[in-house]
C-alpha cells in the first residue's frame, strides 16, 4: 500500500519559537494533502486542505498565519507552527490522497511546547 | 456537511469473542464510500475496511466484516475472534468523491479494549 511519512515524529520546542513538520508521500503523487490535529482521546480535527501549487484552505477557527502550510510538490507538504505556545501542544497528523477516495495517513507528530 | 455518529465511546470484549461497533451517518449523497479506521496506541491510522455505497454486498477482510444498511444509513463493524492486538480506537468515516477538497468525515471514535 501507499506510504506517507512524517518528520519529526516528536518535537519539543520553546514557547515563541517556530517548528516545521514535513509530510511526504513516498511512493505516489498526492495532489491533495490534509493536516489534522488530534487531542487525547478525541477524533481527528481537520485543520486545512492543501493542493499542490495553490494556497491551503483552512477550516473555520484555524489561524492561517499561525499554521503555515506549504504544498510545494506532489510529494511534500509542510506545516509550520509559528510562535508556538503551550496550547499548540498536540498530535498532528497528515494524510495524502491518491485518486478520488484513497487517503493514506502519516504516523503523526507529537509537538510539545514548553 | 456530512455527519458520522458513533454512539459507543468505549467497548470491551473478551479475547476470541465477537464484538460489533456501530456507526450511523447522515447524507443526501447517493455515491459515497464508508471506512473503518483503527488507531492503536502508536497513533498510526490504519485502514481496516472499505465499503462502496453502490455495492450491496457487505465488505469483509479476514476477521473484520461490516453490516452496511444503506437505507438506514448504518455501517457497523464486526470483529470476530478478537485478539489483543485489536485493542485500539476505531473511527468510522464517510467519504464522497470530491477532488481537491476535504471529503472525509470522521466519527468521534469507539475505544475498544480486548480483555485477555
Amino acid at each position: 500500500g501507499a506510504v506517507v511519512s512524517q518528520h519529526p515524529s516528536r518535537v519539543i520546542c520553546k514557547s515563541g519559537t517556530s517548528v516545521k513538520i514535513e509530510c511526504r508521500s513516498l511512493d505516489f503523487q498526492a495532489t491533495t494533502m490534509f493536516w489534522y490535529r488530534q487531542f487525547p482521546k478525541q477524533s481527528l480535527m481537520l485543520m486545512a486542505t492543501s493542493n499542490e501549487g495553490s494556497k491551503a484552505t483552512y477550516e473555520q477557527g484555524v489561524e492561517k498565519d499561525k499554521f503555515l502550510i506549504n504544498h510545494a510538490s506532489l510529494t511534500l507538504s509542510t506545516l509550520t507552527v509559528t510562535s508556538a505556545h503551550p496550547e499548540d501542544s498536540s498530535f498532528y497528523i497528515c494524510s495524502a490522497r491518491q485518486g478520488p477516495y484513497e487517503q493514506y495517513f502519516g504516523p503523526g507528530t507529537r509537538l510539545t511546547v514548553t | 456537511a456530512q455527519t458520522v455518529t458513533q454512539s459507543q465511546p468505549e467497548m470491551s470484549v473478551q479475547e476470541a469473542e465477537t464484538v460489533t461497533l456501530s456507526c450511523t451517518y447522515d447524507t443526501s449523497e447517493n455515491n459515497y464510500y464508508l471506512f473503518w479506521y483503527k488507531q492503536p496506541p502508536s497513533r498510526q491510522m490504519i485502514l481496516v475496511i472499505r465499503q462502496e455505497a453502490y455495492k450491496q454486498q457487505n465488505a469483509t477482510e479476514n476477521r473484520f466484516s461490516v453490516n452496511f444498511q444503506k437505507a438506514a444509513k448504518s455501517f457497523s463493524l464486526k470483529i470476530s475472534d478478537s485478539q489483543l492486538g485489536d485493542t485500539a480506537m476505531y473511527f468510522c468515516a464517510f467519504m464522497k468523491p470530491l477532488a481537491g477538497a476535504n471529503n472525509l468525515f470522521f466519527g468521534t471514535g469507539t475505544r475498544l479494549t480486548v480483555i485477555p
